[in-house]
């Protein structure tokens, strides 16, 4: 029963292509996050959503785009994978956002290589 | 703009020894202050959350300090564990509106056996 899951694990791929990344959480909260490590294990946030609204989208090309079809769920789509695109990239979950004081929640990562 | 520092980088310590682990921040206007674990190829497990109005928070053999005002947290591994390593990480969440949370780039431990 992992509270944080996101699918796939490992993502190879050509410059170039279309990807998502999914994301779902069942711990019952109401914020999702996007974040990128690169690598110099380097945590970065991309998006954060509130009940499906987006709340904070950092400086992230616009080839990359979040879709939240319900509060569970947060996705990610890389249009026009880039080299620089190759990082590992973690959802995280909180409850009332993090200016509430509660502590995020992370998946185990999507490991993206692009070739 | 929040920077958050972590030195060292990296330590090795043989088992069972006390440990501290340091964090500092150059803007005092936080929320909160969290402390995660990473394990090689994981992601983030939370281990300690210290609101702006709190000292410290304790689990277990963890202890976590947050000295606001001076911009500095500490966290305290008491009697080391092989299993402690991994890499610890501190971040910061600002308290001007929906600024995200901002991330150290951690000390990566290693408790020797």
């Amino acid at each position: 029963d992992t509270a944080v899951s996101q699918t796939p694990k490992y993502l190879v791929t050509q410059m170039g292509n279309d990807k998502s990344i999914k994301c779902e959480q069942n711990l019952g909260h109401d914020t999702m996050y996007w974040y990128k490590q690169d690598s110099k294990k380097f945590l970065k946030i991309m998006f954060s959503y509130n009940n499906k609204e987006l709340i904070i989208n950092e400086t992230v090309p616009n080839r990359f785009s979040p879709k939240s079809p319900d509060k569970a769920h947060l996705n990610l789509h890389i249009n026009s994978l880039e080299l620089g695109d190759s990082a590992v990239y973690f959802c995280a979950s909180s409850l009332g956002g993090q200016i509430y004081n509660s502590p995020l929640h992370f998946g185990n990562g999507t490991r993206l290589t692009v070739t | 703009k929040q920077e958050v520092t972590q030195i060292p980088a990296a330590l090795s310590v043989p088992e069972g020894e006390n440990l501290v682990l340091n964090c500092s921040f150059t803007d005092s206007a936080i929320y909160n202050l969290q402390w995660f674990r990473q394990d090689p190829g994981k992601g983030l497990t939370s281990l300690l959350l210290i609101q702006s109005s709190q000292r410290e928070q304790t689990s277990g053999r963890l202890n976590a300090s947050l000295d606001k005002s001076s911009g500095r947290s500490t966290l305290y591994i008491a009697a080391s564990q092989p299993g402690d390593s991994a890499t610890y990480l501190c971040a910061v969440t600002p308290n001007s509106g929906n600024t995200p949370l901002v991330f150290g780039k951690g000390t990566r431990l290693s408790v020797i056996a």
